[in-house]
């Protein structure tokens, strides 16, 4: 059955360093959704992007985030320069149509030091 | 604006008991999809269920069953027989609309099931 799958599954860095978190969605799906998750609290949608562009992002994501899908099959989410508080779990999401199920991959939790 | 509430943090059963899990969601539009997440100890969200605003009948799936009510804005999951396995965060999550761009999930607290053997 097809999965989302992410990369890496842990990453660990200094503050103020630059990442970059990886997603392949499924491979015939549209629309792309990244969403992050502190530990303990809910999950909070991040941005979403479809044919090429950003769709629709929230008040969270700013100037340090940014989205690309480089190739046809990668979904790359990119902080610029990591604060403490932008450690978190981070989900991939991907559905085939609008408003359809949206399938997550296992997620990259990240740690700022 | 899009908001969904689940009230309880926190349920605790023992194993064979019926736990349901409420939400509470509150939309302007006419079309929305409600759906359930399974998220388990191990971190990753499960899909259970999607339902969309014009489709109020209840569906039962094994030992899941859902209530979806417009009346009170309600979609509630109930587990029958509860299991150690059911042991997890449940996110209950609306989308709005059909918008060409996408459908961001807003997605409840969650509510916290631990079973006990």
């Amino acid at each position: 059955e097809p999965e989302v799958t992410q990369t890496p599954s842990h990453q660990v860095t200094q503050m103020g360093q630059e990442v970059i978190l990886r997603c392949v969605p499924i491979s015939n799906h549209l629309y792309f959704y990244w969403y992050r998750q502190i530990l303990g609290q809910k999950v909070e949608f991040l941005v979403s992007f479809y044919n090429n562009e950003i769709s629709e992002k929230s008040e969270i994501f700013d100037d340090q985030f940014s989205v690309e899908r480089p190739d046809g099959s990668n979904f790359t989410l990119k902080i610029r320069s990591t604060k403490l508080e932008d450690s978190a779990m981070y989900f991939c999401a991907s559905s085939f149509r609008i408003a359809e199920t949206q399938y997550f991959g296992p997620g990259t939790r990240l740690l700022v030091l | 604006a899009q908001k969904v509430t689940q009230a309880q943090t926190e349920i605790s059963v023992v194993e064979k008991e019926d736990v349901t899990l409420d939400c509470v969601y509150e939309t302007r539009d006419t079309t929305y999809y409600l759906f359930w997440y399974k998220q388990p100890p191990s971190g990753e969200l499960v899909f259970l269920i999607r339902r969309n605003s014009f489709d109020e009948q209840n569906e039962i799936s094994g030992r899941y069953s859902w209530n979806f009510q417009k009346s009170t804005s309600s979609f509630n999951f109930t587990i029958t027989a509860s299991q150690v396995v059911d042991s997890a965060v449940y996110f209950c999550a609306l989308s709005e609309g059909q918008r060409a761009a996408g459908n961001k999930l807003t997605f409840g607290g969650g509510t916290r099931v631990l079973v006990k053997p």
